[in-house]
């Protein structure tokens, strides 16, 4: 149980162009989403918190007209990266959360490789 | 910035277990201590988590001090599978995650 997808698994795409990722939990319902990403041997950093039918909450330094985040379903959020640039190449990773041993716990998607060119 | 602190690298031989530490020494009452590892080029997996107890499951053991100032996460038999990186983690109910440097740990064959 707990799985979360993500889609596209990796894309390369021009400068100035948009990229939307998707993330779905496959086998539960999850009222929080998480958007992480990661710089090459760097840890994740946490980019926003995404609830189902309101606004994203972005971490300080975060960009909220760059990374539109739609939480349309408890079990879909999607991330755009508008007008990329090649400094947006980055792993991008969501988390849903999920209840286990009595606790929310975040589980994650397998992340998605973004290459601007 | 993260408020855990673990050794950035460990080995350890196949079948043996794997003690990884973690200090997390101004963690509040009402924060767990979560582990996720992070296998190269995928997204971090959940291991265990914990508040006060130790605690057991499939993957590992989890062995939290009774002043909750430090945690020892253990995998029993090691296997090369396992090689990865081992973050630890402290959360509270808003389930914000904020990864440190974490541990790598390479298991030897």
């Amino acid at each position: 149980g707990a799985v979360v997808s993500q889609h596209p698994s990796w894309v390369i795409c021009k400068s100035g162009t948009s990229v939307k990722i998707e993330c779905r939990s496959l086998d539960f319902q999850a009222t929080t989403m998480f958007w992480y990403r990661q710089f090459p041997k760097q840890s994740l950093m946490l980019m926003a918190t995404s609830n189902e039918g309101s606004k994203a909450t972005y971490e300080q330094g975060v960009e909220k007209d760059k990374f539109l985040i739609n939480h349309a379903s408890l079990t879909l959020s999607t991330l755009t990266v508008t007008s990329a640039h090649p400094e947006d190449s980055s792993f991008y990773i969501c988390s849903a959360a999920a209840l286990a041993g009595g606790q929310e716990t975040q589980y994650f998607g397998p992340g998605t490789r973004l290459l601007v060119l | 910035d993260a408020k855990t602190t673990q050794p950035p690298s460990m080995d350890c031989a196949e079948g043996r277990a794997a003690n990884l530490p973690c200090n997390h020494s101004t963690i509040s009452g009402n924060e767990y201590v979560y582990w996720y590892r992070q296998i190269h080029s995928q997204g971090p997996q959940y291991i265990i988590h914990g508040l006060k107890n130790n605690e057991t499951n499939e993957m590992a053991s989890l062995i939290i001090t009774e002043d909750r100032k430090s945690s020892t996460l253990i995998l029993p038999h090691a296997t090369l599978r396992d090689t990865a990186v081992y973050y630890c983690i402290n959360a509270d109910s808003s389930y914000k995650l904020i990864f440190g440097s974490g541990t790598r740990l390479l298991v030897r064959p």
